[in-house]
């Protein structure tokens, strides 16, 4: 089984920073690793897909990148409402999915 | 508007059986896969089962093969999840998911709102 590990598993940051988050696969998964944002008592939603493509209608702050094993999530200039946690998630053994622990982003 | 709605959640007692309902609305509901993915209380997002548009694929996590049932009927919009011998471990949130599946990515592109599942005695 692939197994997903992110990290931190928690950071605090303030408006207009500059935040990394990062994925890592147990293996290759070329680039099937989407990255998803959960806000409290809300179900998740789609950031990234495909590594680095940007879902329609998220703001192009957000980027991933990455290939392989080594997968980032940038969040260019924080906004208020970018306080979430954020997940990956590994598609390379659909119809079977994993996702990483989260990391959630609170307010410095 | 593209729409899942989840219902059926509530408490039961170790053992126990309930069934989840997720109506879908908005979009050609028998072309995509749907999932089903949890939350136990504070904890991340695991995956709990899957099946194609027609029926013809289904898959579970370990953690609940052979206790737990997908089924949809596509006559209706709607996805099921029939949880038996319900274990404590299997309180959660559950939450249907659609999954958008191309060449070069599948993921979960459209999510209800969950339905959360209680398993006390």
């Amino acid at each position: 089984d692939i197994q997903m590990t992110q990290s931190p598993s928690s950071l605090s940051a303030s408006v207009g920073d500059r935040v990394t988050i990062t994925c890592r696969a147990s293996q290759n998964i070329k680039t099937y690793l989407n990255w998803y944002q959960q806000k409290p008592g809300k179900a998740p939603n789609l950031l990234i897909y495909a590594a680095s493509s940007l879902q329609s209608g998220v703001p192009s702050r957000f980027s991933g990148s990455g290939s392989g094993t080594d997968f980032t999530l940038t969040i260019s200039g924080l906004q208020s409402e970018d306080f979430a946690t954020y997940y990956c998630q590994e598609s390379s053994n659909t119809p079977m999915f994993t996702f990483g622990p989260g990391t959630k982003v609170d307010i410095k | 508007e593209v729409q899942l709605v989840e219902s059926g959640g509530g408490l039961v007692k170790p053992g126990g059986s309930l069934r989840l309902s997720c109506v879908a609305s908005g979009f050609t509901f028998s072309t995509y896969s749907m999932n089903w993915v949890r939350q136990a209380p504070g904890e991340g997002l695991e995956w709990v089962s899957s099946i194609s548009g027609g029926s013809s694929y289904i898959y579970y996590a370990d953690s609940v093969k052979g206790r737990f049932t997908i089924s949809r009927d596509n006559a209706k919009n709607s996805l099921f999840l029939h949880m038996n011998s319900l274990r404590a471990e299997d309180t959660a949130i559950y939450y249907c998911a659609r999954v958008v599946v191309t060449t070069i990515f599948d993921a979960f592109d459209v999510w209800g709102q969950g339905a959360m599942v209680t398993v006390s005695s």
